[in-house]
């Protein structure tokens, strides 16, 4: 399940199971969404990207879904894997200089 | 993907003392780097924008004069924390900016851990 409270939010999932990750962005004229992935100790790692004049984008395992009217991000993970255990971050784009803006993170741990 | 490389990968120096942070962009160049600091189970926050050939722009609470930031070229921008305190102790993570405006794409570096007794 899901929680949040003073420490990132967590998902756990079983191994094999689809993940959902969430992300509520700030900025209604944001028009470029990544998701990131961290591993424990190691910089971020991108995953997939999207447009705002896209509502889906699908990679290898993962889909990343934009609703702009409730300004909601989502990245699905396929048949999840323990190595897909980390934190996951979203980040918006605004800025013409590229300024990135980083969500709280959600730390997914995937049970064998 | 673009590498980004950072060094040295962890430090731990003495109160009081400078600490410069290397990060480099190894097999493309980059106009635009990024600064970020992260502390244990946060978000990453941006410290600030460098730019090749110019003063660096800070983040709003960032203390210019504390964290130096040159950008000498386009594959380096090296950060020095002056008279570091224990505060500063975190992890330090830089970024490179690759592409056009509709796929600025940025590629992080792998983060120097900072412990400052």
């Amino acid at each position: 399940g899901e929680s949040v409270g003073l420490h990132l939010p967590t998902l756990s999932v079983q191994e094999g199971d689809n993940s959902i990750i969430n992300c509520a962005y700030s900025n209604s004229a944001s028009d470029y969404f990544i998701w990131y992935k961290q591993e424990s100790g190691k910089g971020p790692q991108f995953i997939i990207d999207i447009r705002s004049n896209m509502d889906k984008r699908q990679g290898q395992r993962v889909t990343v879904l934009l609703n702009k009217t409730v300004k909601h991000l989502s990245l699905q993970i396929a048949a999840t894997q323990p190595g897909d255990s980390a934190v996951y971050f979203c980040a918006e784009n605004s800025d013409r200089g590229g300024k990135l803006i980083f969500g709280q993170g959600t730390e997914l741990s995937v049970k064998p | 993907g673009a590498v980004v490389s950072q060094h040295p990968s962890r430090v731990i120096c003495k109160s009081g003392t400078s600490v410069k942070i290397e990060c480099r962009s190894l097999d493309f160049q980059a106009t635009t780097m990024f600064w970020y600091r992260q502390f244990p189970k946060q978000s990453l926050m941006l410290m600030a924008t460098s730019n090749e050939g110019s003063k660096a722009t800070y983040e709003q609470g960032v203390e210019k004069d504390k964290f130096l930031i040159n950008h000498a070229s386009l594959t380096l921008s090296t950060l020095t924390v002056t008279s570091a305190h224990p505060e500063d102790s975190s992890f330090y993570i830089c970024s490179a900016r690759v592409g056009t405006r509709y796929q600025e794409t940025q590629y992080f570096g792998p983060g120097t851990r900072l412990l400052v007794l």
